[in-house]
């Protein structure tokens, strides 16, 4: 089945400062989401983007479907982007069957 | 929309007792995900509906677990008997068609003592 892998594992940022967490995927793939998991343990959907650049806040994300990966990237960081931040990948012929990556693990300072 | 809401935030139980979980998807949102985390496994699929009908419930570790959606607005994930090994944080998804965007609700932490 498709692999996904998401590079650093774990990332510790003074606030202030800016980031980029990449996801690579092994196949060709239907659509692409991240999540931000919350040191209280919420899921929440920052994007849905399977191919192109999108922008939400200080929050953006870009799919490059043809070389297989995508990147997200975080300005200005906050401590409240503290969390894990994982990759989900619907691949095709698998409706239904959304994908994870280990995850990337952000800890924001003061 | 209040988004996907779940019932209990958290449960205590003991080896062998029946848990119920419970799950309100978005209005409208014609599939419904079932989902466990843990540390070891990080999430696993377990099962997914589609306009109330199983789709897939490979996921689902054994006979002592199960799903059921009798309606669009409802549905619940059992396990019995429970087993200490069953602890984990069990969360519900829903989505606008098969790869749509996906919107999980709060979880449930389940710990079997």
């Amino acid at each position: 089945g498709i692999q996904v892998e998401q590079s650093p594992p774990d990332l510790i940022l003074q606030e202030g400062a800016n980031s980029t967490l990449r996801c690579n995927f092994s196949d060709s793939v239907n659509n692409l989401q991240w999540f931000h998991q919350n040191p209280w343990g919420q899921l929440i959907n920052l994007f849905y983007i399977p191919s192109g650049t999108k922008q939400n806040g200080r929050l953006s994300a870009t799919t490059v479907a043809t070389e297989r990966y995508s990147l997200l990237y975080i300005s200005s960081s906050q401590t409240t982007d503290s969390g894990v931040y994982f990759c989900a990948v619907y691949s095709g012929g698998s409706q239904g069957n959304l994908i994870f990556g280990k995850g990337t693990k952000l800890s924001v300072k003061p | 929309d209040a988004g996907v809401i779940q019932s209990p935030r958290h449960e205590v139980t003991e080896m062998g007792q029946e848990v119920t979980l419970r799950c309100k998807p978005i209005s409208g949102h014609d599939y419904l995900f079932w989902y466990r985390q843990t540390m070891m496994r990080g999430l696993e699929l377990l099962i997914y509906f589609n306009n109330n009908v199983p789709i897939d419930d490979s996921g689902m570790p054994e006979d002592r677990f199960s799903a059921k959606m009798p309606n669009a607005s409802f549905s619940t994930l059992k396990i019995q008997p429970s087993e200490p090994r069953d602890s984990a944080v069990y969360f519900c998804a829903s989505s606008l068609g098969g790869a749509g965007k996906l919107f999980f609700g709060s979880g449930t932490q389940l710990s079997v003592l």
